[in-house]
């Protein structure tokens, strides 16, 4: 069975700090994808990264970057100097094949992330 | 370029009504599916389909019924709205279904707000 833990249920910095957002993830499977989500204010899920098991480099996206190690199942999530409309809630999420038409998508509980001001 | 479209946005039911929760896309995906996000809990699927005509159960489908009669609709029904569905609904799709369709992240509609009383 898949699970993905995010330790954090809630994070509060202030505007210009970093961030780190955790994400543990426990499969069996050797080959599977890890994504991110934000979940804004407004309530719409949004599509951040994905990532595959064979790919650990490091991603950067402007002041987001992601952190993938194998060795301890962890996917984190890095916003470098937040800002208030970063506010939101994010998902780390688990994809594995599977036999069948299934897809097995694992979503963690959530960080609500928050940013003063 | 209106992606995944679900209405309402907003629905109070009395215990005992039924009701349908639509969603449509236009990106001519093959798969969808229904998520509930519950605080606390992440999006647990509850029902998904892989084509139309095809249709299958996810982890949370007591209570709710769905058909798939096209590519692009994939309405969710309320048999007999209980408290414990108070929750929101989130109707999601993605290009490929079936074995490889592990990899393709979701395209997630805005999320339909159902209180149950």
């Amino acid at each position: 069975a898949q699970k993905v833990t995010q330790a954090q249920t809630e994070i509060s910095v202030v505007e210009k700090e970093d961030v780190t957002l955790d994400c543990v993830y426990e499969t069996r499977d050797t080959t599977y994808y890890l994504f991110w989500y934000k979940q804004p204010p407004s309530g719409e899920l949004v599509f951040l990264i994905r990532r595959n098991s064979f790919d650990e480099q490091n991603e950067i996206s402007g002041r987001y970057s992601w952190n993938f190690q194998k060795s301890t199942s962890s996917f984190n999530f890095t916003i470098t100097a937040s800002q208030v409309v970063d506010s939101a809630v994010y998902f780390c999420a688990l994809s594995v094949p599977t036999s069948g038409s299934a897809r097995q998508l694992t979503f963690g509980s959530g960080t609500q992330l928050t940013v003063l001001p | 370029n209106a992606g995944v479209t679900q209405t309402p946005k907003f629905q109070v039911l009395k215990t005992g009504q039924s009701m349908t929760l639509q969603c449509a896309q236009d990106m001519n995906h093959e798969y969808m599916s229904w998520y509930r996000q519950d605080p606390g809990m992440g999006l647990r699927l509850i029902h998904y389909s892989v084509g139309a005509g095809i249709t299958d159960q996810g982890e949370v489908p007591n209570g709710y019924n769905v058909s798939r009669s096209t590519t692009e609709d994939f309405p969710l029904r309320l048999l007999s709205a209980a408290p414990s569905q108070t929750s929101v609904y989130f109707c999601a799709s993605s290009y490929s279904a079936g074995q490889s369709s592990y990899n393709s992240p979701l395209h997630f509609g805005n999320g339909t707000r159902l209180t149950v009383t």
